[in-house]
């Protein structure tokens, strides 16, 4: 099976620090992305990849960066955390055919 | 950019029951899923289905991508189908998300 994988699934952090949320794939596939889903807004794109260190920023990228080493691992990293980046981040890859998600990680900052 | 508008936005069914919803493009697809996101917030793929007409177990879907739209069709509801489905217009880079039919499933 297929999978994609976000390295938390709950995380509870403080204003100010600096946050990585790790994404691995398993199928080889060369685009990545990174979504954050609130209530009543749906998911909205924070940054894609297409490639190794290639980076695309997406509707909403600030207060984030991005990095991505090698094919399989995107990370998606808050350089200095704020409550309003509380939120459910997902993760997601496809070869331009089928997307698959990760299972999301609920980020809390306080 | 291509909208992807979802009807109804919410519907409660009681167990049993059977709905369509549906999905329509400004633009024409060629790439399109259909997921459903549980109330834990995992996205689950239900379907890949650009064109045609397929069947998985009380789920089917048919997309008219001439016509531009797309149907999910649910039969013998049950409580485990609540939650919120989504279309995606999908592609290497460019995805789009559909605006959602939230579901309630009630016994």
């Amino acid at each position: 099976d297929v999978k994609v994988t976000q390295s938390s699934r709950y995380l509870v952090k403080r204003t100010g620090e600096k946050v990585f949320l790790e994404c691995v794939q398993d199928m080889d596939h060369e685009n990545m992305f990174w979504y954050r889903q609130d209530p009543g807004l749906g998911l909205r794109l924070i940054y894609f990849s297409y490639d190794v260190k290639m980076k695309e920023k997406g509707d909403i990228p600030e207060g984030y960066s991005v990095s991505r080493e090698k094919k399989e691992r995107f990370s998606l990293i808050l350089e200095s955390a704020s409550t309003n980046q509380t939120s459910m981040y997902l993760c997601a890859s496809t070869s331009g055919e089928k997307l698959f998600f990760g299972s999301g990680t609920q980020l809390s900052v306080l | 950019g291509i909208q992807v508008e979802q009807s109804p936005p919410d519907l409660i069914l009681q167990e049993g029951a059977n709905s369509t919803l549906r999905c329509n493009f400004s633009d024409s697809v060629n790439n399109l899923q259909w997921f459903h996101q549980n109330p834990w917030g995992q996205l689950i793929n239900l379907f890949y289905i650009p064109s045609g007409t397929k069947q998985n177990g009380r789920l089917s879907a048919t997309t008219v991508a001439t016509e531009r739209y797309s149907l999910l069709y649910i039969s013998s509801s049950q409580t485990t189908d609540s939650g919120v489905y989504f279309c995606v217009r999908g592609g290497y880079q460019k995805v789009t998300f559909g605006t959602g039919t939230k579901l309630q499933v009630i016994p």
